[in-house]
Order: structure tokens, then C-alpha cells, then sequence
């Protein structure tokens, strides 16, 4: 069945650090979300990418899905504190959302 | 605050027993997704829901059910309680059944004992 794998499933950096998780499908997606979670709080809405090798970025986060539509990754550049929590991607297809098992970060000062 | 509730926060019940949990979407969604999240696990998607009709099902038990009401709000019912249930369960609302972001709610927590 339709399968998304994220990984790391954990990563600790040095505050200034770069950060990367990516997210792999089984199948094509029709589209690809990225939320963020902090620690005990509930999932936030980051951003959405519909189109092949589309990328985004938001400040400091960069965005991009793959040409197949099968794989996406965030990349954070010189972290900070407050980038702390877990980051999951949810890829959409045949009306379901499918997570991924989300990346931990942890951003040492 | 994303605009979406959810009722109890916390609940603690037995083995064996049904409970019964609460969403309101965000004014103006039609959408209702429900979610477990196991401990430091990921999120399981249940089931969707979008303007009283069921549209989705994901890894959701035969022990589990839910519906949509006329004014929107949603309810996940969960029966024959096992330990293996407790878990954070969340709510989230879109504006749409489609490729909409979803807004979550702060989730009710389920303990089995």
C-alpha cells in the first residue's frame, strides 16, 4: 500500500547548523504539505508543493519536491532555537493524506 | 489558536469502555480529518469527513467510528477500549475535501488503564 518514509528520524545540530529531512514516496503524489509540531503542541501548517520540481522558500526554509513527484525535502539554513520540534511531510493522493513518521529536531545554543 | 476545538483535552477510561470525542472545525470548514498520534509516533490518518459525508478512510478500527453533523462538528467514537489505544487524538479542519491545508486542533488525550 501507499507508503511515505521520512528521514532522518532524528537530528540533533549546533544552533547555526544547517538541517535537512526528506520524505520519500512509494507512489506518484498529487501534492505534498509540510507541517511543523513543537513539542506538545499540535501539527502547523508550513506550506503546500502541487507542481513538479517545484521550490519554495520561506525565510531561512527551502522546499522542494521531486521531478517524479515522489520525494520532497525541507531544508532549514542556520538554525535556531525556535526551530525546535518535529517536521512531518503529507503527501495527498487518491483523497487521503498520508504522513510520513516525521523528523525530531533538536537545536543545541 | 487554530481556530479549531476539540472536547476533553484529557480522558481517562478503562478497558473495555466507549468514549466519545469532540471536534469543531474552523467557521466556514467543511472538512473534518481525524488523526492518532501514538506516542512520539507519527500521525495515523482515521478518516475524513466533508460536508456530512464520509469521503476518506485511512487505518481506522472497526471499533472506531465517526460523523459529521449538519452544523459541522464532528465526533469520533471509540468502543471496546484496549491499552493499545491511548494515544493523542487530533482533529483537523480544511476548507476543502481537496488540497487544502488543514488547521489542528490541540487534540484530546487518551488514557487506557
Amino acid at each position: 500500500g501507499q507508503q511515505v518514509m521520512q528521514i532522518p528520524q532524528y537530528q540533533h545540530v549546533q544552533e547555526g547548523e544547517d538541517f535537512t529531512t526528506y520524505c520519500n514516496s512509494s507512489t506518484t503524489l498529487s501534492n505534498i504539505q509540510w507541517y511543523k509540531q513543537r513539542p506538545g503542541g499540535h501539527p502547523v501548517f508550513l506550506i503546500q508543493l502541487v507542481k513538479s520540481g517545484e521550490v519554495k522558500k520561506q525565510k531561512r526554509l527551502t522546499f522542494q519536491f521531486g521531478e517524479a513527484k515522489k520525494n520532497s525535502s525541507l531544508h532549514i539554513t542556520a538554525t535556531q532555537t525556535t526551530d525546535v520540534g518535529t517536521y512531518f511531510c503529507a503527501g495527498f493522493n487518491f483523497n487521503k493524506f498520508y504522513f510520513g513518521s516525521g523528523t525530531k529536531l533538536n537545536v543545541k545554543p | 489558536d487554530s481556530g479549531v476545538t476539540q472536547t476533553p483535552k484529557h480522558l481517562i477510561t478503562a478497558t473495555g469502555q466507549r468514549v466519545t470525542l469532540r471536534c469543531s472545525p474552523r467557521s466556514g470548514d467543511l472538512s473534518v480529518y481525524w488523526y492518532q498520534q501514538s506516542l512520539d509516533q507519527g500521525l495515523q490518518f482515521l478518516i475524513q469527513y466533508y460536508n456530512g459525508e464520509e469521503r476518506a478512510k485511512g487505518n481506522i478500527l472497526e471499533r472506531f467510528s465517526a460523523q459529521q453533523f449538519p452544523d459541522l462538528h464532528s465526533e469520533l467514537n471509540l468502543s471496546s477500549l484496549e491499552l493499545g489505544d491511548s494515544a493523542l487524538y487530533f482533529c483537523a479542519s480544511s476548507v476543502s475535501g481537496q488540497t487544502y491545508e488543514q488547521y489542528f486542533g490541540p487534540g484530546t488525550r487518551l488514557t487506557v488503564t
